[in-house]
């Protein structure tokens, strides 16, 4: 089975500052990882993938995501954080030669204070 | 090119009616998922469907709850007999083979 931890419920982070949002998954194979950002009584927004290739991923908004196998991590970083970035972040694992349906975290909240 | 569409936004039921959920996906995407959000929880996978497939519905709940996706037309996540319980977000996603999913709105079923 497959599961995803993100170990924070809540981030408190300086506007400007760098930001982290961490991500740990257990898969049986090689997995696909996804970060996605929701905002209130809205649906999920795709933020980035990890599918194959670099182990830092560049996505939307300016984020990025470094995938490390050994530590099986996924970690969600921006250098430099924005009020507008606060949201519930939520980290999703898929095994690649599984099922199809992602596996969600439990979301973490991030707050950007200014 | 619209995003993943999801009507209604909101839906009130009664205890013991039925509850109609539809989502068309992005446009070219051929795969559909439906994802349950209970409160202050993250999402959870109930069916992935293709064009009048089920593919996978390891996370449908065994009783009430049914799911299609025909040649035509929208998905339908269909919920009989409805309980408090099933209050919750439903929310669909599309993707194209093996491509990331993107999510619809959502729909907020209340149970009264």
């Amino acid at each position: 089975a497959q599961s995803v931890a993100q170990p924070e419920d809540q981030v408190n982070v300086a506007e400007g500052n760098p930001l982290t949002v961490k991500c740990t998954y257990s898969v049986s194979g090689n997995p696909y990882l996804f970060w996605y950002v929701q905002y209130p009584n809205r649906g999920l927004q795709f933020l980035l993938k990890y599918i194959t290739g670099d182990n830092l991923v560049k996505g939307s908004y300016g984020f990025e995501a470094e995938f490390n196998k050994s530590q099986t991590s996924f970690h969600l970083k921006k250098p430099s954080a924005l009020v507008s970035d606060s949201a519930l972040y939520f980290c999703a694992v898929r095994d690649k030669g599984g099922a199809d349906g992602l596996t969600f975290g439990k979301g973490t909240h991030l707050i950007i204070q200014p | 090119n619209a995003g993943v569409m999801q009507n209604p936004r909101h839906l009130v039921r009664r205890r013991g009616q039925e509850a109609r959920l539809r989502c068309s996906p992005m446009k070219g995407h051929s795969h559909v998922y439906w994802y349950r959000q209970l409160p202050e929880e993250g999402l959870k996978f109930m069916v992935y469907l293709q064009k009048e497939n089920i593919i996978d519905e390891s996370g449908m709940p065994k009783e009430r709850f049914s799911a299609e996706f025909p040649k035509e037309g929208p998905s339908i996540l269909r919920i009989q007999q409805v309980v408090r319980g099933d209050s919750a977000a439903y929310f669909c996603a599309s993707s194209p083979p093996a491509g990331a999913q993107y999510f619809g709105p959502g729909t907020r079923l209340t149970v009264l």
